[in-house]
């Protein structure tokens, strides 16, 4: 039972280099999430996905891309990184909106330098 | 937009003490989750709740909808426990997903 799904775990990226992280549920959920962990501060919504074909904003979506790919992949692009991106990043997944329990993949470590 | 406040933001105790971690949030909500990181920062959902009070095993959450406030609670605390508690919320207005407190970190000593 793999839940949430996150790729890479790790990853150094220099100032203007793109990427994407891949999230992939096997839950059969519709909503879908990626936040931001910083220091000092609780995580942060960037942009969800509450059902497969839409995508919105969150709290902190400059920078940033997302894809419905399909309703278990939802993915993440920076398409030129900055130092302000190195967070810790997280996909989720609900049956329902925010109405239901969380599941949360282990994270990805991001540095740009 | 809902504002999430966690106290302590830092615990230190002895194992076998009681422990309480508090949250408070500023607007209504449709439910209320507590969560758990541990070191390697992987995050799992200890509780959700709209009212009354949960229990799972030594853990138990409780939360008041009129006083807008959520309460934790480790018994029989164990050096295992050691990790950072999130309180975060659905509903109150803001976007889909969940807004967060910025966690306790809680240390339990042998």
């Amino acid at each position: 039972n793999a839940g949430v799904t996150q790729t890479p775990k790790f990853q150094v990226l220099k100032t203007g280099q793109s990427m994407t992280l891949q999230c992939a549920q096997d839950m059969n959920h519709n909503s879908m999430y990626w936040y931001r962990q910083d220091p000092g501060m609780g995580l942060r919504l960037i942009y969800y996905s509450a059902s497969e074909g839409t995508t919105d904003k969150g709290e902190v979506p400059n920078g940033y891309n997302v894809s419905r790919l399909n309703k278990r992949e939802f993915s993440l692009r920076l398409e030129s990184a900055a130092p302000s991106q190195t967070s810790v990043y997280f996909c989720a997944s609900s049956a329902d909106r925010g109405y239901t329990e969380a599941f949360f993949g282990q994270g990805t470590r991001l540095t740009v330098v | 937009k809902n504002e999430v406040e966690q106290s302590p933001q830092n615990l230190t105790a002895q194992e076998g003490e009681f422990i309480t971690i508090n949250c408070s949030y500023s607007v209504g909500i449709s439910a209320l989750h507590w969560l758990q990181q541990h070191p390697g920062g992987g995050i799992v959902s200890l509780f959700m709740l709209s009212s009354g009070k949960k229990k799972h095993g030594r853990l138990i959450a409780t939360i008041n909808i009129q006083e807008k406030h959520s309460s934790l609670h480790i018994t029989a605390s164990h050096p295992r426990d050691s990790a950072v508690y999130i309180c975060a919320v659905t509903g109150g207005g803001g976007a889909d997903g969940l807004t967060f407190g910025k966690g306790t970190h809680l240390i339990i000593q042998p």
